[in-house]
C-alpha cells in the first residue's frame, strides 16, 4: 500500500463547476496536512494546510479532514481553465518535517 | 521578498560526472529541505538540513549524494558520478523556524547524457 494515495485523473470538470480532489494516507501519525499545487514544468505552489478535524476554507479553496478515516480533500468552487493542473496531496509525519507527496491528481477545467 | 532560489535551473552532465545544486531559501528561513521528482512521479524526499546540521537524510540514495548547509551560502546537494536515471527535477523547499509550512523554489532540471 502507498503512503499516499490519489487518483491519477485526470479529472475533467466544466467551468464553474465543483472539482473535489481525494486523498487517504497510511501513516496514522500524519498531523498536518498539506495540499499543493504544480503547473507542468513548474514547481509545487502552496495552496493550503489543514491540521484539525474538519473544514477550512480558503477563498475557492476548501480542505477536509477526517483523521480517523486517513482521508483529506480538496474542493475547488467555481473552477477555472487556469486551476487546471496537478494538486499534490502531502501529509507531514508527526516525527519529521518532511513531506510525503502522492503522485498527485491532474485536474482539467473545461472551458 | 525574493522566494527560494535555485541555480543553475538547468544542468546537463555527461555521465561520471559531478553535479551541484544550490538553493538559497527564503530570508530569514533555516531550514531547507530538497526533493526530487522523476519523469511522470511524484515528490520523493531526500534530506532535511538546518544551518550546518543534517537533521533528516533518510531518502537520500546511500551512494554518490551527499547535502550540505554551511554557516554560511546556500545549500548544496551533491551528486557525483552521475548516472542517467540521475535525471531528474531536484528541488529546494524551505521554511522558518518553528513552522511547518515548506515553500518550494523554481527547481533545477539535471539531464544526464
Amino acid at each position: 500500500q502507498k503512503e499516499v494515495e490519489q487518483n491519477s485523473g485526470p479529472l475533467s470538470v466544466p467551468e464553474g463547476a465543483i472539482a473535489s480532489l481525494n486523498c487517504t494516507y497510511s501513516d496514522r501519525g500524519s498531523q498536518s496536512f498539506f495540499w499543493y499545487r504544480q503547473y507542468s514544468g513548474k514547481s509545487p505552489e502552496l495552496i493550503m494546510f489543514i491540521y484539525s478535524n474538519g473544514d477550512k476554507e480558503d477563498g475557492r479553496f476548501t480542505a477536509q479532514l477526517n483523521k480517523a478515516s486517513q482521508y483529506v480533500s480538496l474542493l475547488i468552487r467555481d473552477s477555472q481553465p487556469s486551476d487546471s493542473a496537478t494538486y499534490l496531496c502531502a501529509p507531514r509525519v508527526d516525527s519529521s518535517y518532511k513531506l510525503i507527496f502522492g503522485s498527485g491528481t491532474r485536474l482539467l477545467v473545461r472551458p | 521578498n525574493a522566494g527560494v532560489m535555485q541555480n543553475p535551473r538547468h544542468l546537463v552532465r555527461r555521465r561520471g560526472q559531478e553535479a551541484r545544486l544550490r538553493c538559497s531559501p527564503m530570508k530569514g528561513h533555516s531550514h531547507v529541505y530538497w526533493y526530487r521528482q522523476l519523469p511522470e512521479e511524484g515528490l520523493k524526499f531526500m534530506v532535511y538540513l538546518q544551518k550546518e546540521n543534517i537533521i533528516d537524510e533518510s531518502g537520500m540514495p546511500k551512494e554518490r549524494f551527499s547535502a550540505e548547509f554551511p554557516k554560511e551560502g546556500p545549500s548544496i546537494l551533491r551528486i557525483q558520478q552521475v548516472v542517467r536515471g540521475d535525471s531528474a527535477a531536484y528541488f529546494c523547499a524551505s521554511s522558518p523556524l518553528g513552522e511547518e509550512t515548506q515553500y518550494f523554489g523554481p527547481g533545477t532540471r539535471l539531464l544526464v547524457l
